[in-house]
């Protein structure tokens, strides 16, 4: 199974300033043939399901303000949140998509 | 509007048996991948199960192979999860999730609020 680890296990920035979180899978998630790393982020808020943000490692989803943004390939891989809002208090998760099992990272708890 | 809704969440015992379902609406439900989630009272997320979209492949996660069942019925626009032998560390809310693409090998783009299975004697 491919395990995925998550950095910093939470944080806390300032309104404004700039959130980094670091998802590292234990083997490459990058297809060859396609050159698409299997690579999701989610957002999950207390009491709500999980909502994507990435995914193909950099791809925003419809919707997702441009302030997310997701990079890496192969094994690291960071979502950034270039100027924190107050509604992204949350947990942020990784998933690879690669191979089954589809793992998720433990998460990272984003405050204030 | 893609409207995901779980039901059949239960207090269950120990060994028992449940079936989850998911009706979906407002995509072509026979054309995605369709996916199952959990997750353990105020723990992280944990992937469960997949099945494609058309030839009904599956894949499920080592905790659950062998005791859950994933099936769909796209007449019906539900997807099931027949759950047996449950255990203590099943307990958790389960998530229907809507694959990305028909493939198995997808990310979830849309989410159930979540069905609780409580495993207690």
């Amino acid at each position: 199974d491919i395990v995925m680890t998550q950095s910093p296990d939470s944080l806390a920035v300032s309104l404004g300033e700039r959130a980094t979180i670091n998802c590292k899978s234990s083997q490459s998630v990058l297809y060859s043939s396609n050159n698409k790393n299997y690579l999701a982020w989610y957002q999950q808020k207390p009491g709500q399901p999980p909502k994507v943000l990435i995914y193909w490692a950099s791809a925003r989803e419809s919707g997702v303000p441009d302030r997310f943004s997701g990079s890496g390939s192969g094994t690291d891989f960071t979502l950034t949140i270039s100027s924190l809002q107050a509604e992204d208090v949350a947990v942020y998760y990784c998933q690879q998509y690669y191979s089954s099992p589809f793992t998720f990272g433990p998460g990272t708890k984003v405050d204030i | 509007e893609v409207q995901l809704l779980e039901s059949g969440g239960d207090l269950v015992q120990p060994g028992g048996s449940l079936r989850l379902s998911c009706a979906a609406s407002g995509f072509t439900f026979s054309s995605y991948a369709m996916h199952w989630v959990r997750q353990a009272p105020g723990k992280g997320l944990e992937w469960v199960s997949v099945i494609s979209n058309s030839d009904g492949s599956t894949f499920y996660a080592d905790s659950v192979k062998g005791r859950f069942t994933i099936s769909r019925d796209n007449s019906r626009n539900t997807l099931y999860l027949q759950m047996t032998s449950l255990r203590a560390e099943d307990m958790a809310i389960y998530y229907c999730a809507k694959g990305g693409d028909g493939s198995r090998y997808s990310f979830s783009d849309y989410w159930g609020r979540g069905t609780l299975v409580t495993v207690s004697s």
